[in-house]
């Protein structure tokens, strides 16, 4: 069993459609969690930590569910520059990250 | 901030060679990770240090690998012989504290070994 599983997508959704991503991990010691997005043949970046009271930065909302090992990210309103593969992002002494979820976002 | 700098960008090969890959941590940050990245496997952890010094190598793939750390502010990530099937990209990350901080990632190597 992967230690950080995510479904794969593709996920196609138009202009304004609300989105969620699930993530589920193996490690019940794990840290701290993250969503880290990465654009097209391009390093991941940082988007947002994930808190156990869930956490809003702007039209992404992340959840932290530990006692079923389960993280979720919403995507608000999402835009065509939303289009990326979102990692997530499990650290316990080091960082796991997941296959990542492609979104397309189109017109 | 310059960020974490990777050198070369891109490095063509052929089977057999030796190649290394350079990262430069972001000023300060006292871990620096190696992930390797493929379609198939996604992004693993081959390596990190913490102060300069090994911590876990465990994800090295295996003895054709091998990772240095001299000084704070620079690491090399060595593959001799190389082989096609280390064809991926390889990232470089650091870190100022491991435990409630995300990594800052380079922009990445993109090896071809043919």
């Amino acid at each position: 069993r992967k230690e950080v599983e995510q479904d794969p997508g593709p996920f196609n959704v138009p202009e304004g459609a609300t989105v969620a991503f699930n993530c589920t991990y193996s490690n019940s010691a794990s840290q701290s969690f993250f969503w880290y997005r990465q654009d097209c043949r391009k390093e991941p970046k940082l988007l947002m930590s994930v808190y156990s009271s869930g956490n809003e930065d702007g039209r992404f909302t992340a959840q932290l569910n530990r006692a079923s090992q389960y993280i979720s990210l919403l995507i608000r309103d999402s835009k065509l520059s939303d289009s990326a593969t979102y990692l997530c992002v499990v650290k316990g002494r080091d960082m796991r990250f997941g296959a990542g979820t492609r979104l397309t976002v189109k017109p | 901030d310059a960020g974490v700098i990777q050198s070369p960008r891109h490095e063509v090969t052929e089977m057999g060679q030796e190649v290394t890959l350079r990262c430069k941590p972001i000023s300060g940050h006292d871990y620096l990770f190696w992930y390797r990245q493929t379609m198939m496997r996604g992004l693993e952890l081959l390596i990190y240090f913490n102060n300069n010094v090994p911590i876990d190598d465990s994800g090295m793939p295996e003895d054709r690998f091998s990772a240095k750390m001299p000084n704070a502010s620079f690491s090399t990530l060595k593959i001799q012989p190389s082989e096609p099937r280390d064809s991926a990209v390889y990232f470089c990350a650091s870190s100022f504290v491991t435990d409630y901080y995300g990594y800052t990632f380079g922009s990445g190597t993109r090896l071809t070994v043919v």
